[in-house]
């Protein structure tokens, strides 16, 4: 069945990394997703990476999948607190259009 | 460009009355997608529309919930009757379909059911 599994909550100390971790199900997936969510607002795309690729960096962001696995993660480096929020796995399920969501792991920075 | 516009940000209504939701999405974007956003969860796709036809509805409760999106643009998500648990945000996004398929998503409609 289609559900992407996230851990709810991680909490890091300003200036350390953050590693989200994700469990994506369709193996077919093409492309997969990191979305972030602020307070009130809508979802905004992070970064995505295309199947065919283990590794994606985008600054201070590197995405990891391990199609093997079908385990996707996220690093943030140098985490500011202008980080905190809600991130989001996404995948595309039975049509490359139809993109289901993860529970969401909610990121807070301590001092 | 321009976002995702989505109408009204907050509702509060009663079980049983009728709300509808607006989106307009990027110009351009062909597909529409309606999500549903409750409390602590990630959003549920409810439906998708391609152009003005529906791609996906498998997951929106026909008996009370209806959407359409006349004329492959604007729409309009309705609920009637509303009951306690429709209380979420309703997001709506709008992709243009190729390559990566990003979706731009608007700010949400917070919808609180008493």
């Amino acid at each position: 069945g289609e559900d992407v599994e996230q851990s709810l909550f991680l909490s890091v100390r300003e200036g350390d990394s953050s590693v989200i971790n994700c469990t994506y199900t369709d193996s077919s997936s093409t492309y997969l997703y990191w979305y972030k969510q602020e307070p009130g607002a809508g979802l905004q795309l992070l970064t995505y990476i295309f199947s065919n690729m283990d590794m994606k960096q985008d600054q201070r962001l590197t995405v990891l999948l391990n199609k093997k696995d079908k385990h996707l993660s996220l690093r943030i480096a140098d985490t500011q607190t202008g980080d905190s929020a809600i991130y989001f796995c996404a995948e595309p399920y039975s049509s490359a259009s139809k993109i289901i969501f993860g529970s969401g792991t909610r990121l807070s920075i301590r001092p | 460009e321009a976002g995702v516009a989505q109408s009204p940000r907050y509702k509060i209504i009663e079980k049983r009355q009728s709300v509808a939701f607006w989106c307009n999405p990027i110009s351009g974007h062909a597909t529409l997608y309606w999500y549903q956003q409750i409390l602590g969860q990630g959003p549920k796709l409810l439906i998708q529309f391609q152009n003005n036809g529906v791609v996906d509805d498998s997951q929106l409760p026909k008996d009370r919930f209806s959407a359409e999106r006349l004329k492959g643009v604007d729409s309009t998500l309705k609920i009637q009757p509303a009951k306690l648990e429709d209380s979420a945000v309703y997001l709506c996004a709008s992709s243009y379909h190729s390559g990566a398929n990003v979706l731009t998503f608007g700010a949400g409609s917070r919808l609180t059911v008493l």
